[in-house]
């Protein structure tokens, strides 16, 4: 079946600076979608959605593109701190379903944070 | 305000016995859904109940079944459990609309022995 996918497993990156995660998807009835991070032991924690009438949405030091055209999502995380350490999921769900649908996940990208 | 609450937090059962997981939604929150994540299929969507109804199933075997209570608290069942049953069982609660974000509970960890 359809699914959303990240392209890297695992992001290693400096404290202090920019991290990019990245996520395509190939249901083109997705019309919503969220970012997640999971820490260990933990559930799912909400960070940022976008609908597909919107190509950009910023947060507090997050920022989420779509690319409707290539199916494509990214979230940009600004001056990555140690707290950020986690893995990171992109899900989505089509908007019509009105919350029937559940969420498809992705495989998520574990972003690690060097010192 | 309280989040998502999943009981129990860990659980270990014996193949060919049953399961029953509880989660209570965010106040006001009308729908739950249900997901299994395992290292090695990821998190998967088992199913949505909204307003006591269950609105849409994913691709599990008739064993996984739930249900939805007025309060809107959910409880999901798996009987004759299987080794691979082992996972971390994760609700998630919204008001149902279909874009207004899913909160997750912390998950129920179950072992399968």
């Amino acid at each position: 079946g359809e699914s959303v996918g990240l392209h890297l497993p695992t992001l290693s990156v400096q404290e202090g600076d920019n991290s990019i995660i990245n996520c395509a998807y190939s249901n083109s009835a997705s019309d919503y979608f969220i970012w997640y991070k999971q820490e260990s032991g933990k559930g799912p924690q909400f960070i940022i959605d976008i609908r597909s009438n919107m190509d950009k949405r910023q947060g507090q030091r997050v920022t989420v593109l779509l690319n409707k055209t290539v199916k494509h999502l990214s979230l940009q995380i600004a001056a990555t701190q140690p707290g950020d350490s986690a893995v990171y999921f992109c899900a989505e769900t089509p908007y019509s379903g009105g919350g029937a649908d559940g969420l498809t996940f992705g495989k998520g990208t574990h972003l690690i944070i060097q010192p | 305000k309280a989040g998502v609450t999943q009981t129990p937090r860990y659980l270990i059962k014996t193949r060919g016995q049953q399961v029953t997981l509880s989660c209570s939604p965010i106040s006001g929150h009308r729908s739950v859904s249900w997901y299994q994540q395992t290292p090695g299929q990821g998190l998967q969507f088992l199913f949505e109940y909204f307003s006591e109804t269950q609105r849409n199933k994913g691709n599990f075997p008739g064993r996984f079944s739930g249900r939805q209570f007025s309060n809107s608290r959910s409880e999901m069942n798996v009987s004759t459990l299987e080794l691979g049953d082992s996972a971390l069982y994760l609700c998630a609660s919204s008001f149902g609309s279909g874009s207004d974000g899913y909160t997750f509970g912390s998950g129920t960890r179950l072992t399968v022995v």
